[in-house]
């Protein structure tokens, strides 16, 4: 299974664009990149999901590079609410064999 | 279509007892994960498992923890003579797909936070 590193923290502002990237070196071929979004005594919820190239959806955007061996979760104009862990998964399984990892804890200030 | 049920929400055990927690997949999902997570860290896989079957277990300690996932109601995983060391939150999550396909998104219930005191 791919190993992923993350930041361990970041700290934005309201209205400000964040990006965190993952670095996942040993990706396999059939692996996908997903990235999850988890708030205090709360279940992990789906964000984004890419292989390659980009993706863009209502939440976020994925940046992922041609060799594949990292990938950045972008969030428009981060609000108070955004404050949470974000985890990066890579996996062919879709990431749910995944260990988790400690995710990266996002602080968004007022 | 309600998401992906846990009960109970919070479980308090004595040491030596044992713990059992349901898991009922969204509706049409018949493919089941679960996760634990101590205070402060990831999520760690522990297995997956299809109606009436395990496919995968190898994250499962292999005495006292065991899973199933019966053709009718919900997903149990029991934890038997639970330790101090047990305590932490066991979530469960569902897919449409094999787990082995890529692209497939979880669903995550709100978790059942074990205490074994």
């Amino acid at each position: 299974l791919a190993k992923t590193t993350q930041p361990i923290s970041m700290d934005s502002y309201e209205g400000q664009e964040v990006n965190i990237t993952c670095s996942h070196n040993n990706i396999a071929t059939n692996d996908y990149i997903t990235w999850y979004q988890q708030f205090p005594s709360q279940g992990p919820r789906f964000i984004i999901q890419g292989y390659k190239t980009k993706v863009t959806n209502e939440v976020a955007s994925l940046f992922i590079p041609a060799d594949r061996k990292s990938s950045t979760l972008s969030l428009p104009r981060v609000s108070l609410s955004d404050t949470a862990v974000y985890y990066c998964l890579v996996g062919g399984t879709g990431g749910f064999k995944t260990i988790f990892g400690a995710g990266t804890r996002l602080f968004v200030k007022a | 279509n309600a998401g992906v049920m846990q009960n109970p929400r919070h479980l308090v055990r004595r040491r030596g007892q044992e713990a059992r927690l349901r898991c009922s997949p969204m509706k049409g999902h018949s493919h089941v994960y679960w996760y634990r997570q101590l205070p402060e860290e990831g999520l760690k896989f522990m297995v997956y498992l299809q109606k009436e079957n395990i496919i995968d277990e190898s994250g499962m300690p292999k005495e006292r923890f065991s899973a199933e996932f019966p053709k009718e109601g919900p997903s149990i995983l029991r934890i038997q003579q639970v330790v101090r060391g047990d305590s932490a939150a066991y979530f469960c999550a569902s897919s449409p797909l094999p787990g082995d396909r890529g692209g497939t998104e979880a669903f995550f219930g709100q978790g059942t936070r074990l205490t074994v005191v």
